[in-house]
């Protein structure tokens, strides 16, 4: 069936340093994704998203990039803060129904060492 | 500054009795989701409404759970009867109009037993 994963469940880096996630999808359809931020006891928080029509898209510290030929996603984040430490997920998404309805991958582990 | 909200934070509950998870989305918003989260299946989508329609409920077990929102302002989350294997972090998401993007209450922690 399709699905969303991660390749690295943890990730641990000093700060300043640059941190990259990865997260594979597997559905040729998806033409939507999201990258998601979770701290511990906090619900999941809107970072950035790219639509398939792009392969790079930047905000603030942060870039996705979108290589949809080996259907893989990355979240860059520059100069790692100990504040970044959190979870963070993936999620290809499906339009329904006039929305757009997330799949979320398993997530992985920041951890950012002062 | 707007924000989803949820209640309770924190529930603990015996094997067979109903529990009642609630949400308040973002005033305005037109879509609201819940979410159940566990360390075995991460985040699962449970049900969505759009305009308090119900659109999809399919990630949900039809026999104990429901979910309606009775008014713009309050969606409802009800397990009945609740079993060990429903514990769990409950996400409630409202998304504005015309966008993608939902924002995430703070989360029932629900705990049976």
């Amino acid at each position: 069936g399709e699905s969303v994963g991660l390749h690295l469940p943890t990730l641990s880096v000093q700060e300043g340093d640059n941190s990259i996630i990865n997260c594979a999808y597997s559905n040729s359809a998806s033409d939507y994704f999201i990258w998601y931020k979770q701290e511990s006891g906090k619900g999941p928080q809107f970072i950035i998203d790219i639509r398939s029509n792009m392969d790079k898209r930047q905000g603030q510290r942060v870039t996705v990039l979108l290589n949809k030929t080996v259907k893989h996603l990355s979240l860059q984040i520059a100069a790692t803060q100990p504040g970044d430490s959190a979870v963070y997920f993936c999620a290809e998404n499906r339009a329904s129904g006039g929305s757009y309805i997330p799949t979320f991958g398993r997530g992985t582990s920041l951890i950012v060492h002062p | 500054d707007a924000r989803v909200t949820q209640t309770p934070r924190h529930k603990v509950t015996e094997m067979g009795q109903e529990v009642t998870m609630r949400c308040q989305p973002i005033l305005g918003h037109n879509t609201v989701f819940w979410y159940r989260q566990t360390m075995m299946q991460g985040l699962e989508l449970l049900a969505y409404f759009r305009n308090r329609a119900p659109l999809d409920d399919s990630g949900m077990p039809k026999d104990r759970f429901s979910a309606e929102m009775p008014d713009a302002t309050l969606a409802t989350l009800k397990i009945q009867p609740s079993e060990p294997r429903d514990s769990a972090v409950y996400f409630c998401a409202s998304g504005e109009r015309n966008t993608d993007t939902q924002y995430f209450g703070p989360g029932t922690r629900l705990t049976v037993l």
